[in-house]
């Protein structure tokens, strides 16, 4: 069964940069036929798409974030990590990892979910 | 952008009673457009894809419907496990991906 676990500092601080890996276990983050992705919740409020992966390095990235992020994977340790830099308070949320099933439509969605991680931007 | 918007933003209702949750989307996203069911502390829980289909394992009690720009997600009959916050999440434009801002459900 796939499982999906994050990893990385609870705690950040201000214009520093926020780094999380989650690890997938039980599958192959080398098949074809899923996307890797992160998302984050901030405390009380809704879901923020942050970008996707592909195993072959193709990335994609929410707009609003995009001049931040850098999400990379390494097939080698069945992984795949966020970066995003010049954190601020508003970046303070749960973190999801999350597998996004299937390359196009249909049944395309986020079919499996890591545990999240909570990260705090604060000095 | 794609906006999703969903109504209500929260639902009291009792035991047994059937509950409705409905999104929309602003500008036609054909049937790309899937349901979660997110429990306090947990991750996000896959329950509808495609507008009608239901996740394996899911009750049968839960559906959804529409096309288009709107959509519906129905409870036919709440149960108290039932309680959560469910978003509606649209792939039209992949590989973007935009959530609606959530429904919180309640027990009366």
């Amino acid at each position: 069964q796939l499982q999906l676990q994050e990893s990385g500092p609870g705690l950040v601080k201000p214009s520093e940069t926020l780094s999380l890996t989650c690890t997938v276990s039980g599958g192959s983050i080398s098949s074809s036929s899923y996307y890797w992705g992160w998302i984050r919740q901030p405390p009380g409020k809704g879901l923020e798409w942050i970008g996707s992966i592909y195993y072959s390095g193709s990335t994609y990235y929410n707009p609003s974030l995009k001049s931040r992020v850098t999400i990379s994977v390494d097939t080698s340790k069945n992984q795949f990590s966020l970066k995003l830099s010049s954190v601020t308070a508003a970046d303070t949320a749960v973190y999801y990892c999350a597998r996004r099933r299937y390359n196009s439509a249909p049944r395309v969605a986020f079919d499996i979910w890591g545990q999240g991680t909570m990260v705090t931007v604060s000095s | 952008d794609i906006q999703m918007t969903q109504s209500p933003s929260s639902l009291s209702a009792s035991v047994g009673d059937r509950v409705t949750i409905t999104c929309q989307a602003s500008q036609d996203i054909s049937n790309y457009l899937n349901w979660y069911q997110q429990k306090p502390g947990k991750a996000p829980k896959l329950l509808i894809y495609d507008a009608s289909n239901l996740e394996t394992g899911v009750p049968s009690r839960f559906s959804g419907s529409g096309s288009g720009t709107d959509f519906t997600f129905t409870i036919s009959s709440l149960q108290p496990e039932d309680i959560a916050t469910y978003y509606c999440q649209q792939y039209d434009n992949l590989p973007m991906y935009t959530f609606g801002q959530g429904t919180k459900l309640e027990i009366k």
